[in-house]
């Protein structure tokens, strides 16, 4: 239950196009939902969140979709660049008190020119 | 640059060896995190420090220890080394309070012969 499910493990996507990236969980305590992005050989960086709330939320052109009914959430990349290429966590997490990320396995995202 | 520093960037070592990693979180930051990320896995969570005090624990080996020290730098200790140690090695720095935004660090790849 306390897993983050998250596909597809590797995604290409045409440069222009756009990248989505699914996330499932089973928790229903879980009430922060973190993207972060990796470029290879560097740490893992926040790029967008959001709390069940709100259904979406959108920075420029990565929007994370949130359905609290199915427990999915996704993020799409709008307009996908080479320089967006790298790997991409989901992940979620409980409250105040106890602060731990669970981890979604990850998408190594390649965008072709 | 997210303020968090790893020493040494890059470990060498032999198995049944042991090593230790070394983190300093941003600035003001109370809690520490530690994950193992393998080649092209992804993020296994270790261990989490808040304040000197052992918060939450993940999938960390016996094998493996780790402590937060007065001054809140962080050391990993590995030992006993195996082949399948070989990683990067993530360090994480958060305030600690709510959903707060984990940093992370550039890592240490430690490389077990």
């Amino acid at each position: 239950q306390q897993q983050v499910k998250q596909s597809p493990q590797s995604l290409i996507v045409q440069k222009g196009g756009i990248s989505i990236i699914n996330c499932a969980y089973e928790n229903t305590a879980f009430d922060y939902f973190p993207w972060y992005q990796q470029f290879p050989g560097k740490g893992p960086a926040l790029l967008i969140a959001i709390r069940p709330d709100v259904s979406e939320k959108k920075e420029g052109r990565f929007t994370i979709s949130f359905n609290k009914s199915a427990k999915q959430f996704s993020l799409h990349i709008m307009d996908s660049q080479p320089g967006d290429s790298a790997t991409y966590f989901c992940a979620a997490s409980i409250g105040d008190s106890n602060y731990q990320l669970i981890w979604g396995a990850g998408t190594k995202l390649i965008i072709k020119p | 640059d997210s303020g968090v520093t790893q020493t040494p960037k890059h470990l060498i070592t032999a198995t049944g060896q042991r090593v230790t990693l070394r983190c300093s979180p941003r600035s003001g930051d109370l809690s520490v995190y530690w994950y193992q990320q393998s080649l092209d896995q992804g993020l296994q969570f270790l261990i989490q420090y808040y304040n000197g005090e052992e918060r939450a624990k993940g999938n960390i080996l016996e094998r493996f220890s780790a402590q937060q020290f007065p001054d809140l730098h962080s050391e990993l200790n590995l030992s006993s080394l195996e082949l399948g140690d070989s990683a990067l090695y993530f360090c994480a720095s958060s305030t600690g309070r709510g959903t707060d935004t984990q940093y992370f660090g550039p890592g240490t790849r430690l490389t077990v012969l």
